[in-house]
């Protein structure tokens, strides 16, 4: 069964103290690996898309890559309005129905 | 650009009375359609997804039901909740098929009493 881990489940930071989320999958042909940032009570705001081992894509403080077997998302010198849960998704098969999400990684940074 | 609505933002049932969730979607013609749920401690669950009007799939059987009567707009329902139903409940779009690129509403916190 196809399946998507992160870890740790709950990071908390200082401000300014980098660090790496871990996102790891069982491979049943990947076809895109994706980030998303969820605000407590909210809904998901999508971040990131990969496709390929060695690809990486970023925004602001965040940077995501990818391996075959696992995705990081590298936070640099957070910020308290960085405090959200990741969440990551893969797309196994193809087919929006394919889609699996892992359970997420609560960040919390501390000013 | 593109926005989405989904409504009520919270809602308190008891056990056995019926649900209904709206979603709608602006901005944007034909677009794939997704009810999730979101539990304590679980990952985002699948529940429906529609690719057309009347076009309606289902990934888990439960007391649930999605129907779309216009290209934009998805409804979840249930003719009797149970205790089990509670959770939050999120719609999303996306822009064509085989695509995790998917775009959330704000939710719906349902809690069945």
């Amino acid at each position: 069964e196809d399946q998507v881990t992160q870890s740790p489940e709950a990071l908390r930071l200082q401000e300014g103290e980098s660090s790496s989320l871990n996102c790891s999958y069982t491979v049943s042909g990947l076809r895109g690996l994706f980030w998303y940032r969820q605000d407590p009570g909210k809904g998901p705001e999508f971040l990131f898309t990969l496709y390929s081992a060695g690809e990486e894509k970023e925004k602001e403080r965040l940077k995501a890559t990818l391996t075959k077997k696992e995705s990081f998302l590298h936070i640099t010198a957070p910020k308290p309005e960085d405090s959200a849960t990741y969440l990551c998704a893969a797309d196994f098969s193809g087919g929006y129905q394919k889609v699996t999400f892992g359970i997420g990684t609560k960040l919390q940074v501390i000013p | 650009s593109q926005t989405i609505h989904q409504w009520p933002a919270t809602l308190v049932q008891p056990v056995g009375s019926p649900l209904s969730l709206e979603c709608t979607v602006e901005g944007t013609s034909n677009p794939n359609l997704y009810w999730y749920r979101q539990a304590a401690g679980r990952g985002l669950q699948l529940l429906f997804y529609s690719v057309g009007i009347g076009q309606i799939s289902s990934e888990v059987p439960q007391n649930l039901s999605a129907s779309r009567p216009q290209d934009r707009q998805f409804i979840l329902s249930s003719k009797k909740l149970l205790l089990s139903d509670s959770g939050f409940y999120l719609c999303a779009w996306s822009g064509g098929l085989n695509t995790g690129e998917l775009f959330f509403g704000e939710g719906s916190r349902l809690t069945v009493l």
